[in-house]
């Protein structure tokens, strides 16, 4: 089975504070993504990436940005965070580029920004 | 805008009867339906698509119906279980995107 793990279950930041969501998937996956989950919203893509060193903006990238300097890992930074930036985190990842409807999700992170 | 729309945000069924939940969308350039289920503190789960030169899909208890010329597609759990109750997203693809609906929270009760 395909494991998608994302490093913090739950994390409590402070405004201003530089906060780093680390995702590592198990499968030899190309394609890697980074979503937030918010009420009456769905999954809002924040940005995404084909390839090692690759990256694409999503639909809301403002306030992040992306490291993937390896295939296995893909991490969210937020470089200052906001209180508007409080969410649920969904890294997901996908076997090609034409297989981007089968994702794999992780377990996702709740960030608080107090 | 929202371009995928799951206009109710929760539904509850009786254990045994048929669950339908639905979906609209609004670009004609969607070419591609999936269904996801989430249970609280998991990841969303892939659960079934339909491609849209298709109208219907089946995967044991669960069928996925697409009417393009309504842009609505809707997923029909027979018979509803209480380990069916989850949030469900509904999903559409148009070239490289995968755009997600506000999910419907499903309550299958005993």
């Amino acid at each position: 089975d395909v494991k998608v793990t994302q490093s913090s279950r739950y994390l409590v930041k402070r405004t201003g504070e530089k906060v780093f969501l680390e995702c590592v998937q198990d499968m030899d996956h190309e394609n890697m993504f980074w979503y937030r989950q918010d009420p009456g919203l769905g999954l809002r893509l924040i940005y995404f990436s084909y390839d090692v060193k690759m990256k694409e903006k999503g639909d809301i990238p403002e306030g992040y940005s992306v490291s993937r300097e390896k295939k296995e890992r893909f991490s969210l930074i937020l470089e200052s965070a906001s209180t508007n930036q409080t969410s649920m985190y969904l890294c997901a990842s996908s076997l090609r580029p034409e297989t981007k409807e089968k994702l794999f999700f992780g377990s996702g992170t709740q960030l608080s920004v107090l | 805008d929202q371009q995928v729309k799951q206009n109710s945000p929760s539904l509850s069924v009786q254990e045994g009867r048929i669950s339908i939940l639905n979906c609209d969308y609004t670009n004609s350039m969607f070419d591609y339906f999936l269904w996801y289920k989430k249970y609280p503190a998991e990841g969303p789960t892939f659960l079934i698509s339909i491609s849209s030169i298709k109208d219907k899909n089946e995967d044991g208890r669960f069928t996925v119906f697409l009417n393009k010329s309504a842009k609505h597609l809707s997923l029909h759990i027979v018979p509803s279980q209480p380990g069916d109750s989850a949030v469900y997203f509904c999903a559409a693809i148009s070239y490289d995107k995968v755009i997600f609906g506000p999910g419907t929270s499903l309550s299958v009760i005993p």
